[in-house]
């Protein structure tokens, strides 16, 4: 069975600092990794996808991304208490295109204002 | 563009009844996932669909669940009878390449 492993949390940071979220994952095949973030109650909202190693930067968000060590990470600059929700990493399950993804549980981050 | 659409939102049977969750994807995507949802878990794949046709349904407790997508667009995701631990959020997504998938607002079960 793959996995997709992340920390439940409460992660709780004040507003302003830097949240870190992490995620690692055990098929080391998989190719494309995703963020959600998960509000009480709504359905997950993709907010970043990542395929290749390194930084991919969008707006206050970075995905880091290292095939090597199975390991990705989200980073939220200038955290605001909107942030507050759970964040579900998701990972693909090879061969890449259209698969079903395979999700963690989900890191709960709490915005302290 | 119009999201993924399901209904009903929420739903409340007794156990041993049957029921029945509705999905339309995105427009154009040909690919369709039903997820369930345990409260405090990930969301996690139940059968998938590429067009009509299924693509992986093997973790679709087929003794009680069925899912049909006739003419490749709606879909609908049948358990009969339901149990106690069916009690979850039932989740349409869709993708049209890449992996990339959009969820619906999803269908809050409650078996008692």
């Amino acid at each position: 069975q793959k996995e997709v492993e992340q920390n439940s949390g409460p992660l709780s940071v004040p507003e302003g600092a830097i949240a870190s979220l992490n995620c690692t994952y055990s098929d080391r095949v998989s190719q494309s990794f995703f963020w959600y973030r998960q509000y009480s109650g709504k359905s997950p909202e993709l907010i970043m996808s990542i395929y290749s190693n390194g930084d991919k930067e969008d707006g206050r968000f970075t995905a880091q991304l290292n095939k090597a060590s199975q390991y990705v990470s989200l980073l939220i600059r200038d955290s605001q208490p909107s942030d507050s929700a759970t964040y579900l990493c998701a990972v693909d399950r090879p061969p890449s295109g259209n698969t079903p993804l395979v999700f963690g549980k989900g890191t709960r981050l709490s915005v302290i204002a | 563009e119009a999201g993924v659409a399901q209904s009903p939102r929420y739903k409340i049977i007794e156990k041993r009844q049957s029921v029945a969750f509705w999905c339309n994807p995105i427009s154009g995507h040909a690919t369709l996932y039903w997820y369930q949802q345990i409260l405090g878990q990930g969301p996690k794949l139940l059968i998938q669909f590429q067009n009509n046709g299924v693509v992986d349904d093997s973790q679709l407790p087929k003794d009680r669940f069925s899912a049909e997508r006739l003419k490749g667009v709606d879909s609908t995701l049948k358990i009969q009878p339901a149990k106690l631990e069916d009690s979850a959020v039932y989740l349409c997504a869709s993708s049209l390449s890449a992996s990339e998938q959009f969820f619906g607002p999803g269908t809050r079960l409650t078996v008692l």
